[in-house]
C-alpha cells in the first residue's frame, strides 16, 4: 500500500515563528489531507488538498502531486497551534481507497 | 451538534467484557470508517464500509467486528476486550473519495 512519511517528527518553536511541515507519499494520490490533533485528542480538518495551494488564515498548504509531496506552512505561530499534525493520503488506483496516515509531527509552541 | 457523533466518549472496562462503540453521522455520507490510535502513533484502519451491504477489513481488524445498521450508523464491537485494545478510537465519514471527517473520539481503557 501507499507509504506516507512526515517530517520532522518533533518541532519546538517560539511564539511568532514560522514553520514548514513536510509529507512525502509513495504513490499518485486522489486525496491528500492535513489534520491537527489538539491536546484534547480531537482531529481538526485543516486542508483537503490533493493538488495545488490553499490558504486559511495563518496556515497554508501546497501539494506537488507529480513530485509526491505536500507542505504545510504555519506562519506567526501561536501556543494554540501546539499539537500533532497529521498528513493522510489515498492512492489513485482504487476508487474505494482508504486514507493512510503518516505518524505525525508533534509541534510545541512556547510563549 | 457534531456532524459525526461517537458514544461513549470514555469507557473503562475489564478484560473479557464485550464493548460496543457507536457512531452516527448527519452528513449524509456513504462511507464510514473506524480507526484506532495508540499513544504517539498515527491512525490505523480497523474496518470500513461503503454502504449498508458493504463491509471491509482494514489493516488491524483482528479482535474487532462492525455493523452498519443504516447509512448513518456504524458500530464497532470488541467481543472480548483485552488490555492491548486500550486506545483512542475514531469514527470517520466521507462521500466517495472526498474529504474525510472525524468524530470526537472514544477513549477505551481495558483493565
Amino acid at each position: 500500500g501507499i507509504q506516507v512519511e512526515q517530517s520532522p517528527p518533533d518541532l519546538i518553536l517560539q511564539e511568532g515563528a514560522n514553520s514548514t511541515l513536510r509529507c512525502n507519499f509513495s504513490d499518485s494520490v486522489n486525496n491528500l489531507q492535513w489534520f491537527h490533533q489538539n491536546p484534547w485528542g480531537q482531529l481538526i480538518n485543516l486542508f483537503y488538498i490533493p493538488s495545488g495551494t490553499k490558504q486559511n488564515g495563518r496556515l497554508s498548504a501546497t501539494t506537488v502531486a507529480t513530485e509526491r509531496y505536500s507542505l504545510l506552512y504555519i506562519s506567526s505561530s501561536q501556543t494554540t497551534d501546539s499539537g500533532v499534525y497529521f498528513c493522510a493520503a489515498s492512492p489513485e488506483e482504487t476508487s474505494g481507497s482508504r486514507l493512510t496516515f503518516g505518524e505525525g509531527t508533534q509541534l510545541t509552541v512556547n510563549p | 451538534d457534531a456532524d459525526v457523533t461517537q458514544t461513549p466518549r470514555n469507557r473503562i472496562t475489564k478484560t473479557g467484557k464485550r464493548i460496543m462503540l457507536e457512531c452516527s453521522q448527519t452528513k449524509g455520507h456513504d462511507r464510514m470508517y473506524w480507526y484506532r490510535q495508540d499513544p504517539g502513533l498515527g491512525l490505523r484502519l480497523i474496518y470500513y464500509s461503503f454502504d449498508v451491504k458493504d463491509i471491509n477489513k482494514g489493516e488491524i481488524s483482528d479482535g474487532y467486528s462492525v455493523s452498519r445498521q443504516a447509512q448513518a450508523k456504524f458500530s464497532l464491537s470488541l467481543e472480548s476486550a483485552i488490555p492491548n485494545q486500550t486506545a483512542l478510537y475514531f469514527c470517520a465519514t466521507r462521500q466517495n473519495t472526498g474529504e474525510l471527517f472525524f468524530g470526537e473520539g472514544s477513549r477505551l481503557t481495558v483493565l
